[in-house]
């Protein structure tokens, strides 16, 4: 069964510093990987999506690494600010089509 | 392009009343729709896989009795909570994908946040 860890569960930052989240899967026998942003109450709004085959993605100030191999994720935020503030939830796909999802991280970006 | 809306976006019931949730893709056709379920600071749970026509596939300890998935066309899935309790208070999402784009990407409804009381 697929597992996903996001480690730690919360973040405070001050703004202009660069970050990164980190996530982990069991099984690496994934379809693709996607980051998404949840702002308090709200629905998930998608990041990045990095296919099986690829290694990096990137949009703007965010970069989403992956090492299927090792079971690794990383998104990385250049020049946080205190719109970033939000929870960060990394999701797999596996052969069955089905999302997983880890926990989430909650990034707070101080002014 | 890929917009999911869902409606409403929150209600409020008594208990042992029952509650449809809408889903539906604004700007492109979704053969398969997805229900998750949210508890507070708790990772997004699959409850059901749905495809357009056929009956939904639910997970492991999901009651398909009491929530009731229809997925009648491309554009729009329901959900049901019937006879609704106080431990179905929580916030619902639905994602919608077409499976026949290669990126298999699911984009997701803004969620609706159920209380029952």
């Amino acid at each position: 069964k697929q597992e996903v860890t996001q480690i730690p569960a919360a973040l405070s930052v001050p703004e202009g510093e660069n970050l990164v989240l980190n996530c982990s899967f069991t099984d690496s026998a994934i379809y693709n990987l996607q980051w998404f942003r949840q702002d308090p109450g709200k629905g998930l709004t998608s990041l990045l999506l990095i296919q099986s085959s690829q290694r990096e993605q990137t949009s703007g100030r965010l970069n989403a690494s992956l090492d299927k191999s090792s079971g690794r994720s990383t998104l990385y935020i250049a020049a946080s600010q205190p719109g970033d503030s939000a929870t960060y939830l990394c999701a797999v796909t596996g052969a069955n089509s089905k999302l997983t999802f880890g926990k989430g991280i909650t990034l707070s970006v101080r002014p | 392009g890929a917009v999911v809306s869902q409606h409403p976006s929150r209600v409020i019931c008594k208990s042992g009343t029952s509650v449809k949730i809408e889903c539906r893709s604004l700007d492109f056709q979704a053969t398969t729709m997805f229900w998750y379920r949210q508890f507070p600071k708790k990772s997004l749970m699959l409850m059901a896989t749905s495809n357009e026509g056929s009956k939904a596939t639910y997970e492991q300890g999901v009651e398909k009795d009491k929530f009731l998935i229809n997925h009648a066309s491309l554009t729009l899935s329901t959900l049901t909570v019937t006879s609704a309790h106080p431990e179905d208070s929580s916030f619902y999402i639905c994602s919608a994908r077409d499976g026949r784009i290669g990126s298999g990407e699911q984009f997701f409804g803004p969620g609706t946040r159920l209380t029952v009381l």
